[in-house]
């Protein structure tokens, strides 16, 4: 089963808007990880977070972590037509050298010229 | 640095027939994974090496679904016989051997099964 449960499903912005895309969890976590998927191509890492973190910066990206509510949010600023994709949030456990990544479902972004 | 390679990109089957995808990861990652992403959801491991060893294969479907990565390097997945709910996106993914470093992706092979 997978872990991670995005919300909302898909969304719709006009360019220049920003995207908050959420993501909760229900079992503990050595990191959390949001990866973009375009359409008919691979998954493209964007960010990670570890579990003793509460946010983080990389770009236009700002991703925030709450271990207590077993949630995290990517915001997106600025977005762009580019930015159109499908986005995933992926927790992972580590078990010694091994690393497992548990993703969701996935949000469907539309960024509107 | 080259990125994790796939092939083929796209392949369509008859149900019951076989078929095998390719991965070369990228160069000195010992760790690699194969996950199927069926339309609309999020990719799901299928099985991870750990160089030539197999460390995770609790989701594969044995009775049909094999891999194998030979010398630790190059992978292949096979499906034989395949169903029509084998129509997925095959996605292979490597990393280094430390838990915390990140996964990349090949661009995946979408399979179709009629």
């Amino acid at each position: 089963s997978q872990q991670g449960e995005e919300d909302p499903q898909a969304l719709s912005i006009q360019e220049g808007e920003n995207a908050t895309m959420n993501c909760s969890y229900k079992t503990s976590i050595n990191n959390l990880q949001w990866y973009r998927q375009n359409s008919g191509r691979g998954l493209v890492h964007l960010i990670l977070i570890r579990s003793n973190e509460r946010e983080k910066h990389s770009g236009r990206l700002r991703v925030t972590l709450d271990t207590s509510k077993k949630s995290s949010s990517l915001l997106i600023t600025a977005s762009r037509a580019a930015d159109t994709a499908s986005y995933f949030c992926a927790t992972a456990l580590f078990t010694g050298a091994n690393s497992k990544l548990t993703f969701g479902k996935g949000i469907t972004l539309s960024v509107r010229p | 640095e080259a990125g994790v390679a796939q092939s083929p990109r796209y392949k369509i089957i008859e149900k019951r027939q076989s078929v095998a995808f390719w991965c070369n990861p990228i160069s000195g990652h010992a760790t690699l994974y194969w996950y199927q992403q069926i339309l609309g959801q999020g990719p799901k491991l299928l099985i991870q090496f750990q160089n030539n060893g197999v460390v995770d294969d609790s989701q594969l479907p044995k009775d049909r679904f094999s891999a194998e990565r030979l010398k630790g390097v190059d992978s292949t997945l096979k499906i034989q016989p395949a169903k029509l709910e084998d129509s997925a996106v095959y996605l292979c993914a490597s990393r280094t051997g430390q838990s915390t470093d990140t996964q990349y992706f090949g661009p995946g092979t979408r399979l179709t099964v009629l």
